[in-house]
């Protein structure tokens, strides 16, 4: 089992749409969770950072962690063509150590259409 | 804004070639990692380093290798490159004493004929 699961989609919603994007994940160490944006041929571009459970509110963008679950959830309102990407979930257990990691899930590939 | 610079946008080499793929970071970062990204398997962890001359096995290390010679140069080196290399390679550097996390490179894509 990976450690970290997450549907890799694809994910085609019109403009104005709610999106919901989640990942699950098997290691109960895992205290930081990100979101990572990643455009057609660039590399991945950190979007929202949550450390720990709760909610993380950013303009159009909310994360929500459930660490009781293992389940964390990324949802976009008021979708817009420019938010068509892959999104990457991350996570690691630790940020201060010097070996630290992250584990990412495969993607999710989002496109939203005018 | 941190910078991670890969050398090389697209790269086509031949079976057998030893290649070089180059990692600059300007932010002074301690850790790099080298990734490589495949359709459906998302981005995989080939080798990483904390310090200078410091290493550490990832996920997937055989057929790499890699050196740190400068803290802010990571280089992966394909040995003798096979056509199951072909991929997009992609670095990054973090900092264990920021808020903010990973930051990646452009990524390089190469294909090995």
């Amino acid at each position: 089992q990976k450690e970290v699961e997450q549907d890799p989609g694809p994910l085609s919603v019109p403009e104005g749409a709610i999106v919901s994007l989640n990942c699950t994940y098997s290691n109960s160490a895992f205290q930081y969770f990100m979101w990572y944006r990643q455009y057609s041929r660039k590399g991945p571009e950190l979007l929202m950072y949550t450390y720990s459970s709760g909610n993380k509110e950013d303009g159009r963008f909310t994360a929500q962690v459930d660490k009781s679950s293992k389940y964390i959830s990324l949802f976009i309102r008021d979708s817009q063509p420019s938010d068509s990407a892959t999104y990457l979930c991350a996570m690691s257990s630790s940020r201060g150590s010097t070996l630290g990691r992250l584990y990412f899930g495969r993607g999710t590939q989002l496109t939203v259409w005018p | 804004d941190v910078k991670v610079t890969q050398s090389s946008r697209y790269l086509v080499k031949r079976t057998g070639e030893k290649v070089f793929l180059e990692c600059v970071q300007d932010m002074d970062h301690e850790n790099m990692f080298w990734y490589r990204q495949d359709p459906g398997l998302g981005l995989r962890l080939i080798y990483f380093s904390y310090d200078v001359k410091m290493k550490e096995k990832g996920d997937i290390p055989e057929g790499y290798s890699v050196s740190r010679e400068k803290k802010e140069r990571f280089s992966l080196i394909l040995e003798s490159a096979s056509t199951n290399q072909t991929s997009m390679y992609l670095c990054a550097s973090l900092s264990p004493n920021s808020d903010t996390e990973a930051f990646f490179g452009q990524g390089t894509r190469l294909t090995v004929v």
